[in-house]
Formats: structure tokens, C-alpha cells, sequence
């Protein structure tokens, strides 16, 4: 079975600072690894998403994620983090197309 | 259409009523999925079809629960005798199945069960 693990249910950043939100993963097979977004009382929006091709992935916002297998980690970061990035970021995995599983969030703050 | 569309975006029911959920997926996209997020929660699976079938409902927490999608395309959860436990949004996705990975998300539909 399938399982992610978020580490820190809350992470804090100055405005300007570097982004790292934890992401570690369990599959026993290949895995899919997504990052989603959820803004305020908003849906779930797809960040990035490693699909084994480059384990080094580009997402929207500026965000970026690396897949390491040795590490069983597939980390989002953001060099420069800005007020807008307010939110609940959900890690997720899957198998091919079967039931996607996500970590329970990280609520990103943003310091002035 | 566009994108994956849910009705009701709000319901309120009472304890003990039937409540219908809809999920229009987006255009030709053959797997839908069913999740629950509770408040402070990641969004919990609940129910996988690829075409008009079940393929996993693993996710489903008892037996009041139930998702149908007759032609393949428009899906209803349907939950029975509602429990205030039962308060939560309901999200649905859509994808193609092809193993492209990545579902696109409907805005959910806020169940409140007073």
C-alpha cells in the first residue's frame, strides 16, 4: 500500500525566504508523486507531478519538487516565497491511475 | 465541460435524511474518483470508477454509502440516514485513466448535517 508523509502540519517563511515543505513517500512499486494547492476555501489545484521521467520537476507559482528514490523524499521548494503562497499543500501518491493517497497538509504561513 | 462541476456547492441536511451528491466530470475523461476532507484533514478517498464501473470502493465507510454512474459519465454519491460525522466536503475528480497520472479537482460540495 501506498503512503505519504508530510512532515510539520504548519511551516512558517519570511517573505523573500526559501520554501521547503517535506514530503516522504512509501510505495512498493514505482510511484506517481503530485504536490497540490488548496487555497482558502478553494478546490485543490495540481502544482507538479513526477511521473518517472525527470526526478527534478517544474511546477506552476514558481514551485519545484525533487523525486529521490535513495530517500523515499519528494520535497517541494520555492526559492523566493511570496504573500500569495498562502495555503495547505497536500503531497500525494499513487499507481498509475488508481486511487491517488495524500499526506495530511502542510499550511504554509507567510511572514511580512 | 471546462472542468469538473459539483451540485450542490452547499447542503444542509437534518440528521437521519437522504442526501444526493452530484459530479459532472470534465468531457470524456473515463475515471472518476470520490473523496471526502474533513476540516484540517488531506482529502480521503472514498470511491474509484473507470467507466461505469466501481473499480476500487475501498474508500466507502459503511454501508450507507453509495456511488453509482450509470452511463459512464455523470456520477451521484448517495449517503443514507446522515450522520453529523458525515459534515464534511465532498471532492470530486476526473482523469483520463491512461496512467497519465494527476485528476482535476471540482470545487466540492460542503455537507453539513445538523
Amino acid at each position: 500500500a501506498q503512503s505519504v508523509t508530510q512532515l510539520g502540519s504548519h511551516v512558517s517563511v519570511s517573505e523573500g525566504a526559501l520554501v521547503l515543505l517535506r514530503c516522504n513517500y512509501s510505495s512498493s512499486v514505482p510511484p506517481y508523486l503530485f504536490w497540490y494547492v488548496q487555497y482558502p476555501n478553494q478546490g485543490l489545484q495540481l502544482l507538479l507531478k513526477y511521473t518517472s521521467a525527470a526526478t527534478l520537476v517544474k511546477g506552476i507559482n514558481g514551485f519545484e519538487a525533487e523525486f529521490k528514490k535513495s530517500e523515499t523524499s519528494f520535497h517541494l521548494t520555492k526559492p523566493s516565497a511570496h504573500m500569495s503562497d498562502a495555503a495547505e499543500y497536500f503531497c500525494a501518491v499513487s499507481v498509475r491511475d488508481d486511487k491517488i493517497i495524500f499526506g495530511k497538509g502542510t499550511r504554509l504561513h507567510i511572514l511580512p | 465541460g471546462a472542468g469538473v462541476s459539483q451540485t450542490p456547492s452547499n447542503k444542509v441536511t437534518e440528521k437521519g435524511k437522504y442526501v444526493e451528491l452530484r459530479c459532472d466530470p470534465i468531457s470524456g475523461h473515463t475515471a472518476l474518483y470520490w473523496y471526502r476532507q474533513s476540516l484540517g484533514q488531506g482529502p480521503e478517498f472514498l470511491i474509484y470508477f473507470q467507466g461505469t464501473g466501481a473499480a476500487d470502493d475501498s474508500g466507502l465507510p459503511n454501508d450507507r454509502f453509495f456511488a453509482v454512474r450509470p452511463e459512464g459519465s455523470v456520477s451521484t454519491l448517495k449517503i443514507q440516514r446522515t450522520e453529523r460525522g458525515d459534515s464534511a466536503v465532498y471532492l470530486c475528480a476526473s482523469s483520463l485513466g491512461q496512467g497519465l497520472g494527476g485528476y482535476t479537482f471540482g470545487s466540492g460540495t460542503r455537507l453539513t448535517v445538523v
